[in-house]
Formats: C-alpha cells, structure tokens, sequence
C-alpha cells in the first residue's frame, strides 16, 4: 500500500525565510508525488505534482519540490516566505492504476510570521 | 468559473438525525469525490463515483452513511442516524477526464452532531 509521512505538523518561519516543509513516501511502483495546499475554511487546491519526467517541478506561488527517488522524499520548498503562504499544506501519493486514490499525509501547518 | 459547490457550509444537528449535504461537481468534470477531514484521522476517501456510478465505497464507515449521484451534476452525501462521532468537515472533489488525482476541491460542509 501506498502512504505518505509529513515530518512536522507545525513548521513556523518568518517573512523572507526559506520554507522547507518535508514529505517522505512509501511505494511499490514509481509514485505519482502531489502537494495540495489548503487556506482557512477552504477546500484543498494543488500546488503542484510529479508524474514522470523532471525531477524539479515548480508549481504555483513560487514554490517547487524535488522526487528523489534514492531517498523516497518529495519535499517542498519556497526561497521566500510570504504571509500568504501561511496555510496547511498536504503531500499525497497516488499510483498509475485504477482510479489513482490520492492518499494524503496528515498535513504540515506553515506559520508565517512578520 | 464556479468550481466545486457544497452546500450547506455549516450544519449542526442533534445525534439521530438525518444528514444530507450536497454537492455540485464542476461542469464537464465526469469523476466525484467525498472525502471526511478530522483532526484524528486527518483526510479520508469515502467514496468515489465515475461517470455518475459509485466505483469504490469501502471508505464509507458504516451502513448509516450513503451517497448517491443522480446526474453529473449533482451528488448528496447522507447520514441517517447521525451520531457525534460523524462530527468532520466534509469535502467533495471532482476531476476530468483520465487525470483522476488531479482533484478540484470544495470548500467542504463543517457537521456538527451534538
């Protein structure tokens, strides 16, 4: 079975800051990788995801993540925190097959502070 | 673009009473999803319909709940009884086409069974 772990479920950084919000997955097929970023009382929207092909995927807002397939990790990065950024952030796996479940990890929440 | 519409946001009601929460997927869209957030468990699949047929239920918790797809667009989600257990918020999603982990988000439906 396919599974994500999430380390951190609170990561804070000031405005300016690097964000590093780390991902880590379980599988026995080449993974589909996912970030999905969920703001106050809304739905999860993508951030960005990885399929085949470059390892670096750059996504929305100015964040990106790297598949490093020798340390089954999928970690999120930003150069440059924003306030807006502030929000619970969620990595998910899903496999080629099928309906292509997404299973999600417990989330990370980014505090951003001034 | 409308996206994914739930409704309603907020619902409170009382252990044994039915339950019914909608939503509408985005046109064109031919995959739904429900899903149940909770601080415990963190973010479920419950059940997952294509093209207006339930394929995957195992993630619905019990008999009490039930989900039905009349058309493409329009799904309910009903719990009969509710219990305080079934206390979450409560996301519908939909996707297009084979890019079935490629998911749109509503802003989900906040239960609240006292």
């Amino acid at each position: 079975a396919q599974s994500v772990t999430q380390l951190g479920s609170h990561v804070s950084v000031s405005e300016g800051a690097l964000v590093l919000l780390r991902c880590n997955y379980s599988s026995s097929v080449p993974p589909y990788l996912f970030w999905y970023v969920q703001y106050p009382n809304q739905g999860l929207q993508l951030l960005l995801k990885y399929t085949t092909g470059a390892t670096l995927v750059k996504g929305i807002n100015g964040f990106e993540a790297e598949f490093k397939k020798s340390e089954t990790s999928f970690h999120l990065t930003k150069p440059s925190a924003h306030m807006s950024d502030a929000a619970e952030y969620f990595c998910a796996v899903s496999d080629h097959t099928g309906f292509q479940k997404l299973v999600f990890g417990t989330g990370t929440r980014l505090l951003v502070s001034p | 673009d409308a996206g994914v519409i739930q409704s309603p946001r907020h619902e409170v009601t009382e252990m044994g009473q039915e339950v019914t929460l909608r939503c509408k997927p985005i046109s064109g869209h031919n995959s739904l999803f429900w899903y149940r957030q909770t601080m415990m468990r963190g973010l479920e699949l419950l059940i997952y319909f294509n093209n207006n047929v339930p394929i995957d239920d195992s993630g619905m918790p019990e008999d009490r709940f039930s989900a039905k797809m009349p058309n493409a667009s329009f799904s309910t989600l009903k719990i009969q009884p509710s219990e305080p257990r079934d206390s979450a918020v409560y996301f519908c999603a939909s996707s297009l086409g084979e890019a079935k982990n490629i998911q749109y988000f509503g802003a989900g439906t906040r239960l609240s069974v006292l």
